[in-house]
């Protein structure tokens, strides 16, 4: 099966400061690779997502890079804000039922 | 917020017992999978059901079931309740077909086993 390393668990960051996640994957077949935030209680949200076809993805203050070589991906939030404070996962995709892999999480908190 | 539902919002149990959540997928969605959340680590897949069968299952013993209805809803059901259940179990909406792995996340369902 898969497997997805997630760096680092925490992260703590100036606000205006830039944040990367950084997650590496092991299954070469896998071909999508989403990135979700939760907040304390909530569900997962969906932020943005790559598929293996593009190597970078932006939106707004956010942006995704894809290394398939390599087998890593990173999650770049430019701009921090306070509401940007919450724990980030990274999937990958794989499997016939496109089942998703998730990463341990980082706690990312943005000081004011 | 996506349109995925799911009930209860809590739910406490004993050791032992059978419980069933619930989960009604987001409109235009045909596809549900089931993910177990322990306290601070990231979901885990447990199972996915499409055209109401399963349709892939993670590393999860038998005694994690579930079906799918005609209308896409879908209910987990966990029997003879260990301690180590207790988690968050949310459930995640898609479309069959190249988007299957764009999932929406429920809310959740808090299970405390006792």
């Amino acid at each position: 099966g898969e497997n997805v390393e997630q760096h680092p668990s925490t992260l703590s960051v100036q606000e205006g400061d830039s944040a990367v996640i950084k997650c590496t994957y092991s299954d070469s077949a896998s071909n999508y690779f989403p990135w979700y935030k939760q907040e304390l209680g909530k569900r997962p949200q969906l932020i943005i997502d790559i598929r293996s076809n593009v190597g970078e993805k932006k939106d707004q203050r956010i942006a995704v890079t894809l290394n398939k070589t390599a087998k890593h991906f990173s999650l770049h939030i430019t701009e921090t804000q306070p509401e940007d404070s919450a724990v980030y996962f990274c999937a990958a995709s794989w499997g016939s039922a496109r089942q998703l892999t998730f990463g341990s999480g980082t706690q990312l908190t943005v000081l004011p | 917020e996506t349109g995925v539902t799911q009930s209860p919002t809590h739910l406490i149990k004993t050791r032992g017992q059978q419980v069933t959540l619930r989960c009604s997928s987001q409109s235009g969605h045909n596809t549900v999978s089931w993910y177990q959340q322990a306290l601070g680590q990231g979901p885990q897949f447990i199972f996915q059901y499409y055209r109401e069968e399963e349709n892939g299952r993670g590393n999860f013993p038998p005694r994690f079931s579930g079906l799918q209805f005609p209308n896409y809803s879908s209910e987990l059901n966990v029997n003879a309740l260990e301690l180590d259940d207790s988690a968050l179990y949310l459930c995640a909406s898609s479309q069959a077909g190249v988007r299957t792995d764009t999932q929406y996340f429920g809310p959740g369902t808090r299970l405390t086993v006792l």
